[in-house]
């Protein structure tokens, strides 16, 4: 079946580090693919989205390119902060008669000053 | 333009009761799913309305049920609560026009406690 595979967590940086979140997915289709944040106590808020291969999507200087043939959505951002501090998770969906999203385990993040 | 509502925000029920939760999607959205969130199950969904009707349901007891009104606000109700019931509760609203690109945007979810 579809799924989504994150990597473990959790990640700890020094503030102003690169981020790497790795993401794969397993999926019949072509899905649509989101990231995620959590951020401690509340819901998810949406990151960015790519909806087929080879977009780009970015926000708040993240971003993560939708690759087909190794099947990745790998999350990035060059310079993090004590903000970005979050669980972030990574899902598939399928557009037509279902809305439904299939996520990753999560990612926590924790950036240090 | 307001987010996602969720009522309550907290909940604390025993065991064998039963509970009602509430969401009220953003303006103009149609579609509402429900997820439960728990630390070793993760993010799982529940079920998908649409202009009141069911068009997709997850792998869940009959004992979780939902519907949704002509408004598309929305509801969910556990009967008979177990202790595995205890998680965070998210609700999500969409356009829900089946294009690819639609999203979703979540509540803050309400967290329920089963003593």
């Amino acid at each position: 079946g579809d799924s989504v595979t994150q990597m473990e967590g959790p990640v700890t940086l020094s503030e102003e580090a690169c981020l790497t979140i790795n993401c794969t997915y397993t999926a019949t289709g072509y899905p649509s693919l989101f990231w995620y944040v959590q951020y401690p106590g509340e819901g998810l808020q949406l990151l960015l989205k790519a909806t087929k291969a080879d977009d780009k999507g970015s926000n708040k200087g993240f971003e993560a390119t939708y690759r087909k043939e190794t099947t990745s959505f790998h999350l990035e951002k060059g310079s993090v902060q004590v903000s970005d501090s979050a669980v972030y998770f990574c899902a598939l969906r399928y557009g037509g008669a279902t809305n439904k999203l299939i996520f990753g385990t999560g990612t926590l993040l924790a950036v240090q000053p | 333009k307001a987010g996602v509502t969720q009522t309550p925000r907290y909940l604390i029920k025993t065991r064998g009761q039963q509970v009602t939760l509430s969401c009220s999607p953003i303006s103009g959205h149609r579609s509402v799913s429900w997820y439960q969130q728990t630390p070793g199950q993760g993010l799982q969904f529940l079920f998908e309305y649409f202009s009141e009707t069911q068009r997709n349901k997850g792998n869940f007891p009959g004992r979780f049920s939902g519907r949704q009104f002509s408004n598309s606000r929305s509801e969910m109700n556990v009967s008979t609560l177990e202790l595995g019931d205890s998680a965070l509760y998210l609700c999500a609203s969409s356009l829900g026009t089946g294009v690819i690109a639609d999203t979703q945007y979540f509540g803050p979810g309400t967290r329920l406690t089963v003593l």
